[in-house]
């Protein structure tokens, strides 16, 4: 089993629409979560941050995080186009302060 | 401005050839990474700094090499062990604040392609 999972997608939504990305994680000591934009030949960009179980809203994203189900998501509100990326999931174990990814998921939102 | 700069941002490396990849930041932070990612895939960790003069070794550190001689400073070296190093090279930082992982940002990234 992979550490991070993720749906490689590519995830269609219409402009203005809900996009819900979603991430499975393998080992409960992990500790923090990250959720990270990348555009095609581009570096990632942080989007959120989270740490403890529950929503954490910031603007048009909404990043969730479940710990008894090992389970991240990331929910983006009205979706432009300009969204249209392919989104990083990325958490790091207690005491150790390494990045592990997930493959992404391609995101493209349809005008 | 503060950041993250990496250069060159595209690189050949010839056959036999070690080269360079340069990494500074300017944002006072105690940790520097690099990664590498391959088309389609998800980045992968090669070494790791958390204080000057101390590096790890992360998941794929085979015919890398680095340094952390000054704390803004954090250069990969692709050596001619490694046998596969077309890929796209980001270097990150953070701080570090206590048993709390404090997110990472990354430069621009470096561009690597054999010749």
């Amino acid at each position: 089993q992979k550490e991070v999972e993720q749906n490689s997608g590519p995830l269609s939504v219409p402009e203005g629409a809900i996009a819900s990305l979603n991430c499975t994680y393998s080992d409960r000591g992990s500790q923090s979560f990250f959720w990270y934009r990348q555009y095609s030949g581009k570096s990632p960009e942080l989007i959120m941050f989270i740490y403890s179980n529950g929503d954490k809203e910031d603007g048009r994203f909404t990043a969730q995080l479940n710990k008894a189900s090992q389970y991240v998501s990331l929910l983006i509100r009205d979706s432009q186009p300009s969204d249209s990326a392919t989104y990083l999931c990325a958490v790091i174990r207690y005491g150790q302060g390494n990045l592990i990814f997930g493959k992404g998921t391609k995101l493209s939102v349809k005008p | 401005d503060g950041g993250i700069t990496q250069s060159p941002k595209y690189l050949f490396r010839k056959e036999g050839q070690n080269v360079t990849l340069s990494c500074e930041q300017n944002l006072n932070h105690d940790a520097m990474y690099w990664y590498r990612q391959d088309p389609g895939q998800g980045l992968r960790l090669i070494y790791y700094s958390q204080i000057v003069n101390d590096f790890q070794k992360g998941d794929i550190a085979e015919g890398y090499s680095v340094s952390r001689e000054k704390k803004e400073s954090f250069p990969l070296t692709v050596t001619s062990a490694q046998k596969n190093p077309t890929a796209f090279y980001l270097c990150a930082s953070s701080i570090s604040r206590g048993n709390r992982n404090q997110p990472q940002h990354f430069g621009d990234g470096t561009r690597l392609s054999i010749l």
